[in-house]
Formats: C-alpha cells, structure tokens, sequence
C-alpha cells in the first residue's frame, strides 16, 4: 500500500512562477523524499529531511516537514521548462521506501 | 560514475508467456530493489535485496513473479506467466546500504501484456 498522498494531482505553472506541492502520510517515519521522474524514465532523488528536521533547501527547491500534521511540502522557485515532471514523495520507515502517486507539474513557457 | 542499468528498455509480450528484465546496481551499492510502476501510480516495491539476501519480498506475487541477485551484483526479475494486469514499469533501484539512503533508480522496461 502506498503511504504518501501528494496533492494536488495536477498542476499547471507558467515559467518563472512558483510550484507548491503537498504530501501526507500516515505512520512514522525516519525520513521523507522526494523524487522527479520525466516522462518515460526513472526517478532521480531531490532531497531527503530527516524526521528531526523542519525545513531544507537545494538550489530553487525548499522542503519543509512537520511531523505533528504527517505533512510536507515542495516548492519548487521560479520555475523552468525543464521542471516538467511528476514529483513524488517517498517516505522511510526502517529499509522500506514507500511512494505516493505523485504531482504532475506543466510549465508553461 | 554509472548508472544503474537495465535491459530490456521496453517488452511487448502475449498473457501467459514469460519474460525476464536484467538489473545492473551501481557498483559498491549493497542493496537492490525492483519495483512496479502503473501507470498514473508511484513506484510500489516488488523486493529488495542486500547483497544476495532477500530483505523484503512482501508484495511480490510469487505464484508469478521470481528474482533472484546472484554473487550479489547483477539481479534479473522473471514473470512466469504474465497475465495483462502486469502491464507496467519495472524499476530497479540501488543504494549503498540497507539504511535510510537515497535510492538511485535505472530507466526501467516497460511492459505491455497484449
């Protein structure tokens, strides 16, 4: 069963705009990812936190996590053709990575 | 450094044949995973090795599916027979150590049961 749920399923930006997605789980975690996948290949890691972590950044992408709410965002800044993708979110408990069905992002040139 | 490596990229199969994907880990990574990916899904967990040791095969209908990652290296993942709903992506994915690390994933076959 998949443990994430990202929201909202679909979302649509123009370039140069800022891209907010959500994902909710249900159990404890050690730690929560998210990943890209482009179309028609596999999943590249964006960044992992840490369940005693609030908030991390990597380039334009900033990921918070509050574990009281079972809940993390991703946002992506100041967006680019090239950010069209499905984002996942992929939380750890012990070995076991366990994927939600993902954000699909369209950046509009 | 490479990747991690599949074979085939894509497989186009009748229901009840067989048919066998091929995973190359990064080298040095001790574990490996297989996953399916339906479409308009998240990857769900077929198994995950560490070394040559099954950690995990939970979710892996095994009245079908067999893997096996000899001398753990290379892994291959067989269908036996395939039936449509098997229609999907097989990722497979390694990392460094069974613990809580990022997972670097391959390409993936796609399969199309027809």
């Amino acid at each position: 069963s998949q443990q994430g749920e990202e929201d909202p399923q679909a979302l649509s930006i123009q370039e140069g705009e800022n891209a907010t997605m959500n994902c909710s789980y249900k159990t404890s975690i050690n730690n929560l990812q998210w990943y890209r996948q482009n179309s028609g290949r596999g999943l590249v890691h964006l960044i992992l936190i840490r369940s005693n972590e609030r908030e991390k950044h990597s380039g334009r992408l900033r990921v918070t996590l509050d574990t009281s709410k079972k809940s993390s965002s991703l946002l992506i800044t100041a967006s680019r053709a090239a950010d069209t993708a499905s984002y996942f979110c992929a939380t750890s408990n012990d070995y076991k990575l366990s994927f939600g069905a993902g954000t699909t992002v369209t950046v509009r040139a | 450094e490479a990747g991690v490596a599949q074979s085939p990229r894509y497989k186009i199969i009748e229901k009840r044949q067989s048919v066998a994907f091929w995973c190359n880990p990064i080298s040095g990574h001790a574990t490996l995973y297989w996953y399916q990916q339906i479409l308009g899904q998240g990857p769900k967990l077929l198994i995950q090795f560490q070394n040559n040791g099954v950690v995990d095969d939970s979710q892996l209908p095994k009245d079908r599916f067999s893997a096996e990652r000899l001398k753990g290296v290379d892994s291959t993942l067989k269908i036996q027979p395939a039936k449509l709903e098997d229609s999907a992506v097989y990722l497979c994915a390694s990392s460094p150590a069974r613990a809580t690390y990022e997972q670097y994933f391959g390409p993936g076959t796609r399969l199309t049961v027809t």
